[in-house]
């Protein structure tokens, strides 16, 4: 079964650093483009980046651009965000998702993600 | 960046009863649109990709239609377990990904 399981959360002061992982069962991270979504608490869910199999192309939302680093380690199957320069808003459970190719389909799609992991922003 | 905007916010139905959700994009995504579950406390299960095309072990109650800007989830007999936060996702035009708000489907 395919699984992939967060860890790292917490609670950090404002203007703090964190850094998730996401770590792959049953499949090999390396074949597979990466996602962090996050979903603040009773709200809807927001993109926050992508890193593709070999690094080579990344991309961020506005709202973490620049506080916010992606990376990946395909020899341990693992995925990370850096976080840093925290605040208030960053609040929420953040989620790994793989980007899985479905036979036919010109787009990968979130398949699976990972139960996610808490983030609590506060002083 | 393509804003998509799902209706109703809250739809409240009878296990058995049909669903329709609502997913409107501000540009056209072609088909390039996927559905979400969402149970409370846990992670998004991809149901539709592709608009219309049910991912792996997704019961065939749940359909889904529409291409350009105009988009339907469909679930044809409610079962307790459908009871949910449903999301659109769009990948015509990135990035940004871009979800929906979401619908909540509940118990009348």
């Amino acid at each position: 079964e395919v699984q992939l399981v967060e860890s790292g959360g917490g609670l950090v002061h404002p203007g703090g650093s964190l850094r998730l992982s996401c770590e792959g069962s049953g499949l090999t991270m390396s074949r597979y483009s990466m996602n962090w979504v996050r979903q603040a608490p009773g709200k809807g869910l927001e993109w926050l980046s992508y890193i593709t199999t070999l690094s080579t192309t990344i991309y961020y939302a506005d709202s973490v651009k620049g506080r916010f680093t992606i990376s990946r380690d395909n020899a341990k199957n693992a995925l990370y965000l850096q976080m840093n320069d925290l605040r208030d808003e960053d609040t929420a459970v953040y989620y790994c998702a793989r980007d899985f190719s479905y036979s036919g389909s010109y787009w990968d799609w979130f398949d699976p993600w990972g139960p996610g992991t808490l983030v609590i922003v506060s002083s | 960046e393509i804003v998509l905007t799902q209706s109703p916010a809250t739809l409240s139905l009878s296990p058995g009863e049909r669903a329709t959700l609502s997913c409107r994009a501000s540009q056209s995504v072609r088909s390039y649109l996927a559905w979400y579950q969402q149970k409370p406390g846990q992670a998004p299960r991809l149901l539709i990709y592709d608009a219309s095309k049910r991912a792996t072990g997704i019961p065939a109650r749940f359909s889904g239609s529409g291409s350009g800007t105009d988009f339907t989830l469909t679930i044809s007999s409610l079962e307790p377990e459908d009871f949910a936060v449903y999301y659109c996702q769009q990948r015509a035009n990135w990035p940004p990904l871009t979800f929906g708000g979401g619908t909540k489907v509940e118990i009348k």
